[in-house]
């Protein structure tokens, strides 16, 4: 069955580490999208990228960064420079529009 | 600010009941999706709603689309605790490339 596959589901990290998010799709979307989601807000905008090798910073990228080689795959590091990086993680890809959602990854700093 | 907005934020109502989410844009809608999300889990897609005045319905779940007032609203029918989760409204704009989504309203269903 196609699908996002987002590992792990729940993940720790140290204060000063880099983590990263897996995402990766079999669904032949072009389209591929990270989503922040905090408790009370609306999904927002990490990064996407569009087509293979290129990618766009969304609302709040500072102290997060992806890499697009592959088109199956987007993964999210998120640096030390993310300041307050607990929170939970969607990806998602897209064609046509319709957007199919991973099942996510909780981050929490410890 | 965010171009979506939802209400009510929460939502608690008896099994059986009626009830309705509102979602309002602050821009021209070209369309509008729904989604629900149990807590910690990814988006499940609902509808989509592409045209003023369209309608869908699944099961118990209606949902309306009113371009001229920019909103879409769900209501459930009848609800049962299996419709407890977020209910998210999301929608593409022109100069965005990727979908904005409002806050969620949470539904909780007593038995």
């Amino acid at each position: 069955d196609g699908g996002i596959t987002q590992s792990p589901k729940y993940l720790f990290r140290k204060e000063g580490q880099n983590v990263t998010l897996s995402c990766e799709q079999n669904l032949n979307h072009d389209a591929m999208y990270w989503y922040r989601q905090d408790p009370g807000q609306g999904l927002r905008l990490i990064y996407y990228s569009q087509i293979v090798n290129d990618f766009q910073k969304g609302d709040i990228a500072e102290g997060y960064s992806v890499s697009r080689e592959k088109k199956e795959s987007f993964p999210l590091t998120v640096t030390s420079a993310q300041k307050n990086p607990t929170a939970f993680y969607l990806c998602a890809s897209s064609v046509m529009g319709g957007y199919t959602f991973g099942s996510g990854t909780r981050l929490t700093v410890v | 600010s965010q171009e979506l907005e939802q209400s009510p934020q929460s939502l608690i109502v008896q099994e059986g009941k009626n009830l309705t989410i509102n979602c309002t844009s602050s821009k021209t809608l070209y369309g509008l999706y729904w989604y629900k999300q149990k807590y910690g889990e990814g988006l499940i897609f609902l509808m989509m709603l592409q045209k003023g005045g369209e309608e869908k319905s699944h099961e118990k779940i209606t949902a309306k689309l009113d371009e001229k007032k920019q909103q879409s609203s769900l209501h459930i029918t009848a609800s049962q605790p299996s419709h407890a989760g977020i209910y998210l409204c999301g929608a593409p704009y022109f100069n965005n490339n990727d979908m904005r989504f409002g806050a969620g309203t949470r539904l909780t269903v007593k038995p």
